[in-house]
């Protein structure tokens, strides 16, 4: 009864490292989500896939990439790391049915700090 | 675009006050409407939804009606607990585009004995 799993749950880099922040759900869903959360600003799209094969970018994509490596998995990453990029991350998934929103299923999130 | 607007937090309450966060909403179309809570060190959690005008969502004591007329997505508890102690989110999912959330910035409810 896994649901959505990120790793890692904690992270510091220096200023222009790289990394990659994985993340796999096990409830079959086909849209998976990357959000970041910043103190009063709530919870922000970074990117999303709504299908296994496709990626968008949602309302803060820049300094990020994304792969949909499979149904399964979605990795977000950080080719250069900035200060500005401190924050928690969570992963998310979802079943679209058509004109019906179902809900979200989050990760534990993981916590990045850009020293 | 969608955006949602909630009260600031935090509010303070004490153990069996009655609770509302307000949450209006901007969208096009008919969205579905959340709200997630999120207890410390931890992810989002479904805390209950609305998908139509006039639904009413509910759990764990809390509700919410969907209100298109005023755009709004009230959550509301008749007596709060310690235990509810926890960063409450208003979102909402609208149509096409793969079905994401756009979130409220989060209201931090604290209960005290």
């Amino acid at each position: 009864n896994a649901g959505v799993t990120q790793t890692p749950k904690f992270q510091v880099l220096k200023t222009g490292q790289s990394m990659t922040l994985q993340c796999a759900q096990d409830m079959n869903h086909n849209s998976m989500y990357w959000y970041r959360q910043d103190p009063g600003m709530g919870l922000r799209l970074i990117y999303y896939s709504a299908s296994e094969g496709t990626t968008d970018k949602g309302e803060v994509p820049n300094g990020y990439n994304v792969s949909r490596l499979n149904k399964r998995e979605f990795s977000l990453r950080l080719e250069s790391a900035a200060p500005s990029q401190t924050s928690v991350y969570f992963c998310a998934s979802s079943e679209f049915r058509g004109a019906l929103n179902t809900e979200a299923f989050f990760g534990q999130g993981t916590r990045l700090t850009v020293v | 675009g969608n955006s949602v607007t909630q009260m600031e937090g935090p509010v303070t309450l004490s153990e069996e006050a009655f609770l509302t966060i307000n949450c209006t909403y901007t969208a096009t179309g008919y969205p579905s409407l959340f709200w997630y809570v999120q207890y410390p060190g931890e992810g989002l959690q479904l805390l209950l939804k609305a998908t139509k005008a006039d639904d009413k969502g509910s759990n764990k004591g809390f509700e919410a009606t969907y209100r298109k007329e005023t755009t709004s997505f009230h959550l509301e508890k008749g007596s709060v607990q310690v235990s509810d102690s926890a960063v409450y989110f208003c979102a909402l999912s609208g149509t096409g585009g793969g079905n994401k959330l756009t979130f409220g910035t989060g209201t931090q409810l604290k209960v005290e004995l």
